[in-house]
């Protein structure tokens, strides 16, 4: 199956700095690639769905101006948490598909602690 | 709105035992449907992927069918091992391509 791929897998910071994390779908051009959270003990939620070369599409409750997502090639999106606090450390997972209506493929997920 | 249901929230068997668990969803309108598997503090690992034209898919001991008119998917492990103990969410693809998951059954399996 295709693979997609998050960098890093873990990162500490501290509260107020920005984090970037990376998707890519090494193998496969990704037109929409989707962006997840997972706070302790619960499931995934979805934060936004990004189409490549355009702005993404956040679900309510999502501040688009925390969570910087960038979508400028077929296959890499990266997310920005900017000025991070405690409160968004949390579990990060994208997923990747070659068209909006295509199977999912997710990354392993990325593991941000804020301290 | 899709809501996706895990049932039972946590399961603890006896291992070698063959266990169930159990997924349903309010839309039948679903492109596929996932089955993962969530090591603590670990990241997501797809078992099993089923289309919505399919209706079970296998992989060694797993086996997961999906009754799309129900709204309903089990995943099935047979003999089971301690390994096995990790949390099982299964996630639903609707056709614009969002997944919805449940909240995710945890699995213990004693020696």
């Amino acid at each position: 199956g295709a693979v997609v791929s998050q960098h890093p897998s873990r990162v500490i910071c501290k509260s107020g700095t920005s984090v970037k994390i990376e998707c890519r779908s090494l193998d496969f051009q990704a037109t929409t690639m989707f962006w997840y959270r997972q706070f302790p003990k619960q499931s995934l939620m979805l934060m936004a769905t990004s189409n490549e070369g355009s702005k993404a599409t956040y679900e309510q409750g999502v501040e688009k101006d925390k969570f910087l997502i960038n979508h400028a090639s077929l296959t890499l999106s990266t997310l920005t948490v900017t000025s991070a606090h405690p409160e968004d450390s949390s579990f990060y997972i994208c997923s990747a598909a070659g068209g909006a209506a295509d199977t999912q493929y997710f990354g392993p997920g990325t593991r941000l602690t804020v301290l | 709105k899709q809501e996706v249901t895990q049932i039972p929230a946590a399961l603890s068997v006896p291992e070698g035992e063959n266990l169930v668990l159990n997924c349903s969803f309010t839309d039948s309108a679903i492109y596929n449907l996932q089955w993962f598997r969530q090591d603590p503090g670990k990241g997501l690992t797809s078992l099993l992927l089923i289309q919505s034209s399919q209706r079970e898919q296998t992989s060694g001991r797993l086996n997961a069918s999906l009754d799309k008119s129900s709204g309903r998917s089990t995943l099935y492990i047979a003999a089971s091992q301690p390994g096995d103990s990790a949390t099982y969410l299964c996630a639903v693809e609707v056709n614009a391509g969002k997944s919805t998951f449940g909240d995710g059954t945890t699995l213990t399996v004693k020696p």
